[in-house]
């Protein structure tokens, strides 16, 4: 099984200043059909996840573009420009690469 | 606005069966594969199974194979989680998962139920 590492685990960030996840795979997520199917989540308090990112760096319908994704290979990061109140939640790295797909552990984003 | 209403949850004993079901609106369901994830109390995300568009494919993850089943009725628009000899370890909010693209199966999960609990416990 593909493993999804995700640092750091919590993330205290500033209003309006930028955040920063990694997601690392323990093989190469790119596919024999040349796609890299490495998406990101956001689950806020109470609320069932949603899709950020998919293919790495695509955004998803009504995402704010201040979601960014980026990476390749083994090493992928979800970057928020700016840091608004709404982004508080637990944010996830996952892959659908291969059978069976798998999930990082959760990077907790909170306000300090 | 794509809607996804799990139902079927709830105390089942350890070694019993339930069945879950996702209803589904406001979109081509038979075009969509479909997927179940789950989450343990205060737990994080794990990928349960999927079904391809047509139903003919189906992937389970190895601490449900065999005992759980996949199956979707296009014609009702409705995905089905059939779960029998239940553990502890089963107790979990089940989530019914839309994929992103139209066909393929491997995908991103794009829309998400409210999910429905499932409680294993004697």
């Amino acid at each position: 099984d593909i493993v999804m590492t995700q640092t750091p685990l919590s993330s205290p960030v500033t209003l309006g200043q930028p955040a920063s996840i990694s997601c690392r795979s323990s093989q190469s997520l790119v596919h024999s059909d040349g796609n890299t199917y490495l998406s990101w989540l956001q689950q806020r308090p109470g609320q069932p996840p949603r899709l950020l990112i998919y293919k790495i760096s695509k955004r998803f319908s009504g995402v704010p573009d201040r979601f960014s994704g980026s990476g390749a290979g083994t090493d992928f990061t979800l970057k928020i420009s700016r840091v608004e109140a709404e982004d508080v939640g637990v944010y996830y790295c996952m892959q659908a690469t291969q059978f069976p797909w798998t999930f990082g552990q959760g990077t907790k984003v909170e306000i300090k | 606005e794509v809607q996804l209403l799990e139902s079927g949850g709830g105390l089942v004993q350890p070694g019993g069966s339930l069945r879950l079901s996702c209803a589904a609106t406001r979109f081509t369901f038979s075009s969509y594969a479909m997927s179940w994830v789950r989450q343990a109390p205060g737990k994080g995300l794990e990928w349960v199974s999927t079904i391809s568009v047509s139903g003919g494919s189906t992937y389970y993850a190895d601490s449900v194979k065999g005992r759980f089943t996949i199956s979707r009725d296009n014609s009702k628009n409705t995905l089905y989680l059939q779960m029998s000899s239940l553990r502890a370890e089963d107790t979990a909010v089940y989530y019914c998962v839309k994929a992103h693209m139209t066909t393929v199966t491997r995908n991103a999960f794009g829309i998400w139920g409210q999910g429905t609990m499932v409680t294993v416990s004697s």
